[in-house]
């Protein structure tokens, strides 16, 4: 069956990168996704990524996509204290429109 | 401004009775969605929705109902709440392969 696959949680230090790695297991899905959310609020969409796209870079933001590994990585360069948060990867299921997402990792930014 | 709202940040209910939570957007979207939220998996689908009066079971169905009178207004009915009902909801709404809308989240204490 479908299945995203995150690691729980990922601690840095306040200005080193942060890596987030998700595995997914849908080949068709057309779009990929990561959503932020922060303490008691709802999830934010951070950035997408299109399956025929290898990467995507937005400010801090790079998102790698292996379509061979089903392989999908979010980079935050600098992260500062206001990047914890717990961030979510999601397919989309290309035939029924329903989003598949990860557990979420925890990120924890020490000062 | 896109807005989806819920009707309760926290509601605390007894096992047994019947819990209505409410959840409206304001961006004509098409599709919306209840989910719910528990540490380690993420986000589950429970029930969505392409259109007025259309309901779909989601991954965990059981349980609960939805109702969708009208567009704007998608319903998630406990019908006898139980304790492993307890969680955070997460209503969300969208359009095909466009992001998610989410709303801030009811935590729901069922004693």
């Amino acid at each position: 069956g479908e299945d995203v696959e995150q690691s729980l949680f990922l601690s840095v230090r306040e200005g080193d990168s942060s890596v987030i790695n998700c595995t997914y297991t849908d080949s068709s899905s057309t779009y990929l996704y990561w959503y932020k959310q922060e303490p008691g609020a709802g999830l934010q969409l951070l950035t997408y990524i299109f399956s025929n796209m290898d990467m995507k870079q937005d400010q801090r933001l790079t998102v790698l996509l292996n379509k061979k590994d089903k392989h999908l990585s979010l980079r935050i360069a600098d992260t500062q204290t206001g990047d914890s948060a717990i961030y979510f990867c999601a397919e989309i299921n290309s035939g029924t429109y329903k989003y598949i997402f990860g557990t979420g990792t925890r990120l924890k930014v020490l000062a | 401004d896109v807005k989806v709202t819920q009707s309760s940040r926290y509601l605390v209910k007894r096992t047994g009775e019947k819990v209505f939570l409410e959840c409206v957007q304001d961006m004509d979207h098409e599709n919306m969605f209840w989910y719910r939220q528990d540490p380690g998996l993420g986000l589950r689908l429970i029930y969505f929705s392409y259109d007025v009066k259309m309901k779909e079971k989601g991954d965990i169905p059981e349980g609960y109902s939805v109702s969708r009178e009208k567009k704007e207004r998608f319903s998630l009915i406990l019908e006898s709440a139980s304790t492993n009902q307890t969680s955070m909801y997460l209503c969300a709404s969208g359009s095909s392969y466009n992001e998610q809308f989410f709303g801030p989240g009811t935590r729901l204490t069922v004693l």
